[in-house]
């Protein structure tokens, strides 16, 4: 039982450019939801975050924006850097004392 | 300030045997949890302990087990290994209040042969 997905294993976009990463959810009772990056051998790095009273979140060139009719919430990254380039992981939390994660989203921006 | 450590930072174990992997959260962190990473999917919530309580518990066998420590640590005990608990595991550690803000570790890769 997938409660939040990220539908698009990997994602390739030219250096400048917006990357948009998707992710959908099913449990209607979630009331947080986080993104998070994680490069190779290191643990998850929270990025930014968004409650489900609001519809969008912005925290410099990270921009979060929820949906709650449609279930879905997307990161926009602008511009994209070449440092952006990691596995990008959606989560979400109804109780405060855990998170459901996605499957995950590579991201790779080509400079 | 450390963040949060854990160890050993990767490990080899054998199919039955038992193991167990440490974690020290952020100062002034009392809540941890642990999370299990398989490769190719996301972090599944395994425990969440608070002020030494456990208070949540993930989708997992009897076989995992956790506690936390006076000093806020904690450890993660996995009994009679077998070869689907290879993994990344994970901990994570979070302050008194606010909302979420959950800082993980590097994590213990465990390799079970």
């Amino acid at each position: 039982d997938q409660q939040v997905k990220q539908n698009s294993p990997s994602l390739s976009v030219q250096e400048g450019r917006i990357s948009i990463l998707n992710c959908d959810y099913t449990n209607s009772m979630f009331d947080y939801f986080l993104w998070y990056k994680k490069y190779p051998a290191e643990g998850p790095t929270f990025l930014i975050s968004i409650s489900s009273i609001k519809d969008k979140n912005e925290d410099g060139r990270f921009t979060v924006f929820l949906n709650k009719s449609a279930k879905h919430l997307s990161l926009h990254i602008v511009p994209s850097q070449p440092g952006d380039s990691a596995v990008y992981f959606c989560a979400a939390s109804d109780e405060g004392n855990k998170l459901v994660f996605g499957a995950g989203t590579i991201l790779r921006v080509k400079s | 300030d450390a963040g949060v450590t854990q160890s050993p930072t990767h490990l080899i174990k054998t199919r039955g045997q038992q193991v167990t992997l440490r974690c020290s959260p952020i100062s002034g962190h009392k809540s941890v949890s642990w999370y299990q990473q398989v490769l190719g999917q996301g972090p599944q919530f395994i425990f969440q302990y608070y002020e030494k309580e456990e208070r949540g518990r993930g989708n997992f066998p009897d076989r995992f087990s956790a506690r936390q420590f006076p000093n806020y640590s904690s450890e993660l005990n996995v009994n009679a290994l077998l070869l689907g608990d290879s993994a990344l595991y994970l901990c994570a550690s979070s302050p008194p209040t606010g909302n979420y803000g959950y800082t993980f570790g590097s994590g213990t890769r465990l390799t079970v042969v």
